[in-house]
């Protein structure tokens, strides 16, 4: 089956820096790949996704790039702020199912 | 719009207790539905996902159970609770075809 890997596991930053999580994947039959933000104590929301079609994607201060050939993806956040502090997820799926990665917990010190 | 509702919130069971979960979705129709656990500190683990009234498949060997009685609810069992099974369970929801989940709110359980 698929398995995911994210890291970092912890990830601590300065308001206004960047932030930068990487997660490999196993399947290459694997073709969407969601990140999800939870915050303490809530359920995971989707925050920005890619298919396998598409290399990169930007949403505002997001963006997600996926290296195919490589089996691997990240997600990018700029000009972090206080409130973009949370537990951030990556996931694989492949015919409905999704893996996902074990989490980063980003904290940004204002 | 579509919503998701999971319940209980919490729960304390003691080891070699039942227990039984349940999730409705709402504004939607023919979900796949999943049941998810998320260990302290850790990812979602996938237990159990359904394409349709009556098919579960079980990702994880376990003493959890699950069940679609009906197009929108899903039921997450067990017989004799174990300490192991503690954790937070979440339900979610993906439309045909598409890729988002959606969360329920979780379900948090110890066993003790």
């Amino acid at each position: 089956g698929e398995n995911v890997e994210q890291h970092p596991s912890t990830l601590s930053v300065q308001e206004g820096d960047s932030a930068v999580i990487k997660c490999t994947y196993s399947d290459s039959a694997s073709n969407y790949f969601p990140w999800y933000k939870q915050e303490l104590g809530k359920r995971p929301q989707l925050i920005i996704d890619i298919r396998s079609n598409v290399g990169e994607k930007k949403d505002q201060r997001i963006a997600v790039t996926l290296n195919k050939t490589a089996k691997h993806f990240s997600l990018h956040i700029t000009e972090t702020q206080p409130e973009d502090s949370a537990v951030y997820f990556c996931a694989a799926s492949n015919a409905g199912k999704s893996t996902f990665g074990d989490g980063t917990t980003l904290t940004v010190k204002p | 719009s579509q919503t998701i509702h999971q319940w209980p919130a919490t729960l304390v069971q003691p080891v070699g207790s039942p227990l039984s979960l349940e999730c409705t979705v709402e504004g939607t129709s023919n979900p796949n539905l999943y049941w998810y656990r998320q260990a302290a500190g850790r990812g979602l683990q996938l237990l159990f996902y359904s394409v349709g009234i009556g098919q579960i498949s079980s990702e994880v060997p376990q003493n959890l159970s699950a069940s679609r009685p009906q197009d929108r609810q899903f039921i997450l069992s067990s017989k004799k609770l174990l300490l192991s099974d503690s954790g937070f369970y979440l339900c979610a929801w993906r439309g045909r075809g598409a890729g988002e989940l959606f969360f329920g709110e979780g379900s948090r359980l110890t066993v003790l």
